[in-house]
């Protein structure tokens, strides 16, 4: 079972871009899909998009569109999510998390993201 | 996109007894594409149940779940005390994978 391991907190303006990486160890994204998840403060769960690398196709939810970048570097093991024109409402620690594409089964310990000014 | 409706919202029970959670979607699911997780504070989910009644490794056989269509449940048949946390349901079988709200399982 891949192990993953996101960056750190991280505090942005309003309006800017934050790009949260993943690594896996034990295993390889070429045979694993990456979805990205995140989490409001006191809030639910709400699925952004994820990525199967042996395709090469990505997939975003609606809401997220034209904001949101899912990428991995096979190089290095890493997956990235990348989300632009940040507002207040995109506080919240985001999940990476791997495995099978549609019940990911390896989950990173989250990177909590503040947008404040 | 499909709405997950997760019902209660709150349950309160004690160590050994039996906790049935629902998740009801706004259209039609495929079986296969329902998943369960389990969430404690300050941690990150852990998948415990796909394909809707499929354990994922190493999770104890007290839980299992069931359900077809529209009407899914989770069941605890014995509660452990670290069983007391927040559930979620998902699916992906449309995208977006919507999650349900939760169910919150606390200690009575």
């Amino acid at each position: 079972q891949v192990q993953l391991v996101q960056s750190g907190t991280e505090v942005k303006k309003p309006g800017s871009s934050v790009k949260v990486s993943c690594k896996a160890s034990g295993g390889t994204f070429s045979n694993s899909a990456i979805t990205w998840v995140r989490q409001a403060p006191g809030q639910g769960l709400e699925w952004m998009g994820g990525l199967i690398p042996i395709f090469g196709t990505t997939d975003y939810a609606q809401k997220f569109q034209g904001r949101v970048t899912i990428t991995t570097d096979e190089s290095t093991s890493t997956a990235y999510m990348e989300l632009s024109s940040l507002r207040s409402e995109d506080t919240a620690i985001y999940y990476c998390a791997g495995g099978s594409y549609r019940h990911p089964d390896s989950w990173g310990q989250g990177t909590l993201v503040t947008v404040s000014s | 996109e499909i709405v997950l409706t997760q019902s209660p919202g709150t349950l309160s029970l004690s160590p050994g007894e039996r906790a049935t959670l629902s998740c009801r979607a706004s259209q039609s699911v495929s079986s296969s594409y329902l998943a369960w997780y389990q969430q404690k504070p300050g941690q990150a989910p852990r998948l415990l149940i796909y394909g809707a009644s499929s354990r994922a490794t190493g999770i104890p056989d007290r839980f299992s779940g069931s359900g077809s269509g529209t009407d899914f449940t989770l069941t605890i048949s014995r509660l452990e005390p670290e069983d007391f946390a927040v559930y979620y349901c998902q699916q992906s079988g449309i995208s977006p994978y919507s999650f349900g709200q939760g169910t919150k399982l606390e200690i009575k």
